[in-house]
């Protein structure tokens, strides 16, 4: 069955620490990759996303992701958080089979210590 | 706010109940999804409608639920003789027909069943 897994449950960093939130998901065919975000009271938001091309993606708010196939993974980083980044996030994967099925990890709850 | 909207936000219910929830996507969205989302967890895909045709649907739908999207527009799930185990957040997302696969979450809905 496809999965998802996120790496770390919890992360405590200082402010201006680099971050790097793990992603690897199980399925042999071409996928869609996501990482959505949850601020406190917030919905659910797109961060970034990677369907072709280049494997190393930017998103908002200075996020980006690399894509490695042969490690079935797409790591999410941010070389200096801030407070603000305070925030749940999600990696998913939707098979690229002409469905929409999005698949979504447990999820990352980020704590950024001003 | 044209964003995706859900109701009711709070939902508590007894066993055995029938409940309903109701979703309002991004008009010019033809895509919608639901999905379960449980303490600790990431969603959990339900089901994904194109335009009013339901597309696909998860094992985890048993056949106490049911979703529609009769016009293509708004959509609603019922959970029929509900059980403590349905109790999480609902959430609903839609995504454009441009090929975008971007989806725009809902605030959810959050089911309790006592």
């Amino acid at each position: 069955a496809q999965s998802v897994s996120q790496h770390n449950h919890h992360v405590i960093l200082s402010e201006a620490a680099s971050l790097e939130l793990g992603c690897n998901y199980s399925y042999g065919g071409t996928v869609n990759l996501f990482w959505y975000v949850q601020y406190p009271g917030q919905h659910l938001q797109l961060l970034l996303k990677y369907f072709s091309g280049d494997p190393l993606v930017k998103g908002i708010k200075g996020f980006e992701a690399e894509f490695i196939k042969s490690k079935f993974s797409f790591n999410l980083r941010k070389p200096s958080v801030q407070w603000s980044d305070t925030a749940e996030y999600f990696c998913a994967v939707s098979p690229n089979t002409g469905g929409f099925k999005t698949i979504f990890g447990a999820g990352t709850r980020l704590f950024v210590k001003a | 706010d044209t964003g995706v909207s859900q109701n009711p936000r709070h939902k508590i219910t007894k066993r055995g109940q029938n409940v309903t929830f109701r979703c309002d996507p991004i008009s010019e969205h033809n895509r919608l999804y639901w999905y379960r989302q449980t303490l600790g967890q990431g969603p959990e895909f339900l089901t994904y409608f194109q335009n009013e045709a339901q597309l696909e649907k998860s094992r985890l739908l048993s056949d106490r639920f049911s979703a529609e999207r009769p016009k293509g527009s708004f959509s609603t799930l019922e959970i029929q003789r509900t059980e403590q185990g349905d109790s999480a957040m609902y959430l609903c997302a839609s995504s454009s027909r441009t090929g975008d696969y971007e989806q725009y979450f809902g605030p959810g809905t959050r089911l309790t069943v006592t």
